[in-house]
């Protein structure tokens, strides 16, 4: 079965900053890469995902997130944070079948 | 179109008591899911459904059981709740393999907070 990792557990930044939250996954074949986002009390919503073709993928909200195969990584990045971006972050991953396998989440607070 | 609705919202329970959840979804999609969500553990595949009629064990079945009896619903079930049930219920659905391409996005409901006392 697949597994997924985020590394960070809570990031806190200022508006403006740069934002870079990292996902790993283990299998290593054809994998299928997700990113979600949960706004405070609201369910889950795609940001990006990453199916095949260009590794670098754009997502809504001026999210991005490269897929590097080598690496087994799915780091999902923000130029620039504004205070709406704190939510918080689920990478997931799908390998074989048809079920998703979900990192823990990395809460993500923007302070204006 | 609503998208994936579930009911309730919120719920207190007592230990033992039982209760279902609903999940209703329009979008015509073959798969549907239920997860839990617990803090610091994202969420778990509880029990999932590939098509009417048809249900799976997921990840963390145990204490649940689930029904497909109409493609458009997945319900969810607590035979006799304990405290270590209480968490926020989502729950999903995504097209089949052979929906189009790209395949297995999967779309949230808004969840149903369950506390269990």
């Amino acid at each position: 079965a697949q597994s997924v990792s985020q590394h960070n557990h809570h990031v806190i930044l200022s508006e403006a900053a740069s934002l870079e939250l990292g996902c790993n996954y283990s299998y290593g074949g054809t994998v299928n890469l997700f990113w979600y986002v949960q706004y405070p009390g609201q369910h889950l919503q795609l940001l990006l995902k990453y199916f095949s073709g260009d590794p670098l993928v754009k997502g809504i909200k001026g999210f991005e997130a490269e897929f590097i195969k080598s690496k087994f990584s799915f780091n999902l990045r923000k130029p620039s944070v504004q205070w709406s971006d704190t939510a918080e972050y689920f990478c997931a991953a799908r390998s074989n079948d048809y079920k998703l396998s979900f990192g823990a989440g990395t809460t993500v607070t923007v302070r204006a | 179109n609503a998208g994936v609705t579930q009911t309730p919202k919120f719920r207190v329970l007592k230990t033992g008591q039982s209760m279902t959840l609903l999940c209703a979804q329009d979008m015509n999609h073959e798969y549907m899911y239920w997860y839990r969500q617990d803090p610091g553990m994202g969420l778990r595949l509880i029990h999932y459904s590939v098509g009417e009629g048809t249900t799976a064990k997921g990840e963390v079945p145990d204490g649940y059981n689930v029904s497909r009896l109409k493609k458009q619903n997945f319900l969810l079930g607590l035979e006799s709740a304990a405290p270590s049930q209480t968490s926020v219920y989502f729950c999903a659905s995504s097209v089949g393999l052979a929906g189009p391409n790209p395949p297995n996005e999967q779309f949230f409901g808004p969840g149903t907070r369950l506390t269990v006392l």
